[in-house]
């Protein structure tokens, strides 16, 4: 069965540092890659998305996300954040299913 | 609309009670998910429609859920004899196609509260 794994649960950083949050998925084939974004109080958007292509993929507000496929991994990274990054942030994936499915989340909280 | 709209956006019930959550897709959307989110957890899938067919409803946890979507367009997930495991919000999605290329259009959801 399809899987994602986010390795953080919680991440603490001041404005300015760099992030890069971890996502590793479980399906040997074809798949779709995604990261969604949840501000505090609003729906699920999406930052970006990998089909097919170059790997490395950039997505709204300065987010980029490089696929590797021989490490199962989608890691989002961001080379300077905001205090207006405060979020949790999801990780997903379409495999053969046609479902997207969710890891568990990864909260960040960014400090002024 | 221009979004996917989700009534109402609260609802507190009393266990035992039964329960109807709407979801308004993009219009033109030929598929549509539920997704349940509890507390701290990512989003889970429930089922999937492509159009009026329920394509897959493998996630729905218990025979007490049941979605529908009978001209393709509006859908409703019931819960039937809520207990207070089933407090979550409850998330909708469509898209133009299941998997490349469509993508998800998200709901704000519905914050189910069992008391």
């Amino acid at each position: 069965a399809q899987s994602v794994s986010q390795h953080n649960h919680h991440v603490i950083l001041s404005e300015a540092a760099s992030l890069e949050l971890g996502c590793n998925y479980s399906y040997g084939g074809t798949v779709n890659l995604f990261w969604y974004v949840q501000y505090p109080g609003q729906h699920l958007q999406l930052l970006l998305k990998y089909f097919s292509g170059d790997p490395l993929v950039k997505g709204i507000k300065g987010f980029e996300a490089e696929f590797i496929k021989s490490k199962f991994s989608f890691n989002l990274r961001k080379p300077s954040v905001q205090w207006s990054d405060t979020a949790e942030y999801f990780c997903a994936v379409i495999g053969n299913t046609g479902k997207l499915i969710f890891g568990q989340g990864t909260t960040l909280q960014v400090k002024p | 609309g221009a979004g996917v709209s989700q009534s109402p956006r609260y609802k507190v019930a009393k266990r035992g009670q039964d329960v109807a959550l709407r979801c308004d897709p993009i219009s033109g959307h030929v598929s549509l998910f539920w997704y349940q989110q509890a507390l701290g957890q990512g989003p889970e899938f429930l089922t999937y429609f492509q159009n009026e067919a329920q394509l897959d409803k493998s996630g729905l946890p218990s025979d007490r859920f049941f979605a529908e979507r009978p001209e393709g367009s509006v859908s409703t997930l019931k819960i039937q004899r809520t207990q207070q495991e089933d407090s979550a919000v409850y998330l909708c999605a469509s898209s133009l196609a299941p998997d490349r290329g469509g993508g998800y259009t998200f709901g704000s959801g519905t914050r189910l509260t069992v008391v």
